[in-house]
């Protein structure tokens, strides 16, 4: 069974700081993909980045990048340069390949931006 | 990006009352469609998998008399939670791809008062 753990319930970060989110994964699949979200107070699902289990190279999307170990089964989240806008929730996931693409998520982090 | 439209955003209505939410894809043909709910400070749990033109897949545990799901179209997919009462209570949001192995796009979310 696919499981997702997220062990950081919440943080606290200053403004301009940068701040790491810790995800680990168990799968037996070799394919998989791994994708982080944030969810604001409103609720909405925000997509902010994918990894494939193949990619050769970390993701980057502007100040988000995954810091992908896949022997150690992980994918941290990274947010470089932190905004008072990027308070939120932060949920990793991973893709079941074989279930037409359905996530499971994990418990989430709570980032809250600080002046 | 991709665009996924869901309604209504907010509902509150008597016990006993059907509740039809809906899901649409704005700008793509969405294969598949999720139906999530999650709880206040918890993360999403995955209710049911549809496949259009087909019947939902429902998760363990899920009641699908309670939780009727319709695809019947690329870009309509409608959850009807049935003689809704109060543990019903929960945010619940949709999400569609077109194919496995493309990010899901979620909707901004339904939150459902059953008084």
């Amino acid at each position: 069974a696919q499981k997702i753990t997220q062990t950081q319930p919440g943080m606290f970060v200053q403004e301009k700081e940068a701040v790491t989110l810790d995800c680990t994964y168990d799968t037996s699949d070799p394919s998989y993909g791994l994708f982080w979200y944030k969810q604001p107070s409103s609720g909405e699902m925000i997509f902010l980045i994918y990894q494939g289990s193949y990619d050769q190279q970390n993701a980057t999307e502007g100040r988000y990048s995954l810091n992908f170990q896949k022997a150690r089964k992980s994918a941290n989240l990274v947010i470089s340069a932190s905004q008072l806008g990027d308070s939120a929730m932060y949920f990793c996931a991973m893709r079941d390949v074989d279930s037409w693409g359905k996530l499971q998520f994990g418990a989430g982090t709570q980032v809250v931006v600080t002046p | 990006g991709a665009v996924v439209s869901q309604h209504p955003s907010r509902v509150i209505c008597k016990s006993g009352t059907s509740v039809k939410i809906e899901c649409r894809s704005l700008d793509f043909q969405a294969t598949t469609m999720f139906w999530y709910r999650q709880f206040p400070k918890q993360s999403l749990m995955l209710m049911a998998t549809s496949n259009e033109g087909s019947k939902a897949t429902y998760e363990q545990g899920v009641e699908k008399d309670k939780f009727l799901i319709n695809h019947a179209s690329l870009t309509l997919s409608t959850l009807t939670v049935t003689s809704a009462h109060p543990e019903d209570s929960s945010f619940y949001i949709c999400s569609a791809t077109g194919l496995s192995n493309q990010p899901q796009h979620f909707g901004d979310g339904t939150r459902l008062s059953i008084l």
